[in-house]
């Protein structure tokens, strides 16, 4: 069964830079398999971020960049405002069938 | 303006039939593929299915098959997700989501709508 890690919290200043990773059970995380990054908020659904590693949607603020960061999938903030604080998904393609990330929590403090 | 709109939610007893849909709109609905997903009260979320543009081609996660089934109707702009023999730990928010025309993107979100396995 593949299984697909996020750290399940962490804890930014505001003004700070965060790193969120993905990793899966199967490998080492490539472009092929096109990891989104969504943030949920309570009682809110998702919001979409990225999408194929490292782009961006038209509303997906500046300070969010999706990348590859060694054998993971990336999503970095830069500049964390308080209304980041949230929920953060990665999800990634495995050939037909889509699996999600565990979620992180990020606080920002 | 793209708008995506469950409904079809409730309360269903284990091993229970239930029908959901999702009401699409401001975009070209058989242009995109089209995605479920679920997130059980206080947890993560979990993708549950996705159908292609046409309906030729469908996908679900290990503990679905064989239970539920997504179709859809493009004459409509709808999309469902059959659930059948449902069972407690389907318990969950259904989101209905917007696919890819092209590429590997999940963009638009529904609000979403309760599911609830109970007897």
């Amino acid at each position: 069964q593949t299984v697909v890690t996020q750290e399940p919290s962490l804890t930014v200043s505001p003004g700070g830079t965060v790193t969120l990773t993905c990793a899966s059970t199967t490998g080492a995380v490539t472009s092929s398999f096109y990891a989104n990054w969504f943030q949920q908020k309570p009682g809110q659904p998702p919001r979409a971020l990225i999408y194929s590693t490292d782009n961006k949607h038209s509303w997906t603020p500046a300070r969010f960049s999706g990348s590859l960061l060694g054998d993971k999938a990336a999503l970095t903030l830069s500049g964390v405002q308080p209304e980041d604080e949230a929920d953060y998904y990665c999800l990634l393609f495995y050939g037909g069938t889509w699996v999600f990330g565990g979620g992180t929590r990020l606080t920002v403090l | 303006e793209v708008q995506l709109v469950e409904s079809g939610g409730g309360l269903v007893q284990p091993g229970g039939s239930l029908r959901l849909s999702c009401a699409a709109s401001g975009f070209t609905f058989s242009s995109y593929w089209m995605h479920w997903v679920r997130q059980a009260p206080g947890k993560g979320l979990v993708w549950v299915a996705r159908i292609k543009t046409d309906g030729s081609s469908t996908n679900y996660v290990d503990s679905v098959k064989g239970r539920f089934t997504i179709s859809r109707d493009n004459r409509k702009s709808m999309m469902f997700l059959q659930m059948n023999s449902v069972r407690e730990e389907d318990t969950a928010v259904y989101y209905c989501a917007r696919g890819a025309s092209s590429g590997y993107v999940v963009s638009y979100w529904g609000q979403g709508t309760l599911v609830t396995v109970a007897s």
